[in-house]
């Protein structure tokens, strides 16, 4: 089935400091993934997504791109503010079978950015 | 923007009593999907409707039931309920189902079973 592999956290880093946040997949076909972003008390937001293999996903800073030949899709950021501190999950939607459009996330990353 | 609307954002419920979550998808959105996050952890799928059938099911408890209704809204029916399932309670929607697509999470429902 599929999976999705985070790197453990939690990440602490000072302001201004290069993120980098790994993910790495296994699934059948070729997925959709995403990156989303959970602040305290809150819902799941979208942060960035790719489609198809060498696109390259971005929003407020954060890239993302989607590399078939080592399944992963690393998540970066150039410069970090106290604002990014929050929890980032790596997801996959899968093509095909049962498993069209359901999500299926990695185990989340504790970011905490200190000024 | 309309967002994904969920309620109640809160509840309190004593073991093997029923709990009734809604979820109000964003108009015109016809997909609905719900997971599931225990505490620290990543959210599960539990289960999917589009255009008001069951598209896909995941590790849902028989316990549970879910349906969505005409005006596409959905609710997620938890019967018998156990300490285990207490948990964030997630609803999601799509314009489409499609691997492709943008799920747009609601603010969830926090459920606590004493």
């Amino acid at each position: 089935g599929n999976s999705v592999t985070q790197m453990e956290g939690p990440v602490t880093l000072s302001e201004e400091a290069f993120l980098t946040i790994n993910c790495t997949y296994t699934a059948t076909g070729y997925p959709s993934l995403f990156w989303y972003v959970q602040y305290p008390g809150e819902g799941l937001q979208l942060l960035l997504k790719a489609t198809k293999a060498d696109d390259k996903g971005s929003n407020k800073g954060f890239e993302a791109t989607y590399r078939k030949e080592t399944t992963s899709f690393h998540l970066e950021k150039g410069s970090v503010q106290v604002s990014d501190s929050a929890v980032y999950f790596c997801a996959l939607s899968g093509r095909g079978g049962t498993s069209y459009g359901k999500l299926t996330f990695g185990q989340g990353t504790i970011l905490t950015v200190h000024p | 923007a309309a967002g994904v609307i969920q309620s109640p954002r809160h509840l309190i419920k004593e073991k093997r009593e029923t709990a009734t979550l809604k979820c109000y998808p964003i108009p015109r959105h016809d997909t609905v999907y719900w997971y599931q996050q225990g505490p620290g952890q990543d959210p599960q799928f539990l289960i999917s409707f589009y255009e008001k059938m069951q598209s896909d099911k995941g590790s849902i408890p028989d316990r549970f039931s879910a349906q969505q209704f005409s005006d596409y809204h959905s609710e997620l029916n938890m019967s018998s309920l156990e300490l285990g399932d207490s948990a964030l309670y997630f609803c999601a929607s799509s314009l489409e189902l499609s691997s492709t697509d943008t799920q747009y999470f609601g603010p969830g429902t926090r459920l606590t079973v004493l």
